[in-house]
């Protein structure tokens, strides 16, 4: 079965530096997607950034990008230039492309932007 | 654009009672996934709707049931309410199975549910 693990139950960053949260996962599948949401106090799953394990160039959105570890099976999001709204839970997810529905959550890592 | 959107926000119920908590997908989505989020914890997979039909399900008791309407909108149903039953319950709809994103799912606010 397929395992997603966040190392760091709480991180802190400071205003407008960078910082970057881990994720790895376990799988025996060859193709798959990954993700990171970000999960406010409002509770919105709020989708950040999306992988396909098939591409080899890491996925960007503005200030937030990934380091994929194909290989290493590691998913770590960097967010530059941090802000105060980006304080939240953030999850890594795993799907396998023949999985029809099922994502598969970490745990969670409670970012903290101090000003 | 609207997002997908729950109902309702927040829910009290006692134990052995039922519930049902009910779900809108995004425009031009035609499939719905429900999540069970307990406090402190990632989403755990509940089922995934499509046509009207469950097509997945996680491990979860017969308790949990639900349903499809033609308009893609979902509910999901939880009988004979256990004290652990507390928890965030998240829908997520995705895009049709020909879409480029069928992989990507976008999710609710959530309805809290509270068992006492």
């Amino acid at each position: 079965a397929q395992t997603v693990t966040q190392s760091q139950p709480e991180m802190s960053v400071q205003e407008a530096e960078t910082v970057t949260l881990s994720c790895t996962y376990d799988t025996s599948e060859s193709d798959y997607y990954l993700f990171w949401y970000k999960q406010p106090p409002s509770r919105q799953m709020i989708l950040v950034i999306r992988q396909e394990a098939y591409k080899q160039q890491n996925a960007t959105e503005n200030r937030f990008s990934v380091n994929f570890q194909k290989a290493a099976k590691s998913f770590s999001l960097k967010i530059s230039d941090s802000q105060l709204g980006d304080a939240a839970m953030y999850f890594c997810a795993y799907k396998g492309r023949g999985s029809q529905g099922n994502l598969i959550f970490g745990k969670g890592t409670k970012l903290s932007v101090k000003p | 654009d609207a997002g997908v959107t729950q109902s309702p926000t927040h829910l009290i119920k006692t134990r052995g009672q039922q519930v049902t908590l009910r779900c809108s997908p995004k425009s031009g989505h035609d499939t719905v996934s429900w999540y069970q989020q307990a406090l402190g914890q990632g989403p755990q997979f509940i089922f995934q709707y499509y046509e009207e039909e469950e097509r997945q399900r996680g491990n979860f008791p017969d308790r949990f049931s639900g349903h499809q309407f033609p308009n893609y909108s979902s509910e999901l149903n939880v009988n004979a309410l256990l004290l652990g039953d507390s928890a965030l319950y998240l829908c997520a709809s995705s895009s049709p199975v020909h879409a480029r994103s069928t992989d990507t799912q976008y999710f609710g606010p959530g309805t809290r549910l509270t068992v006492l």
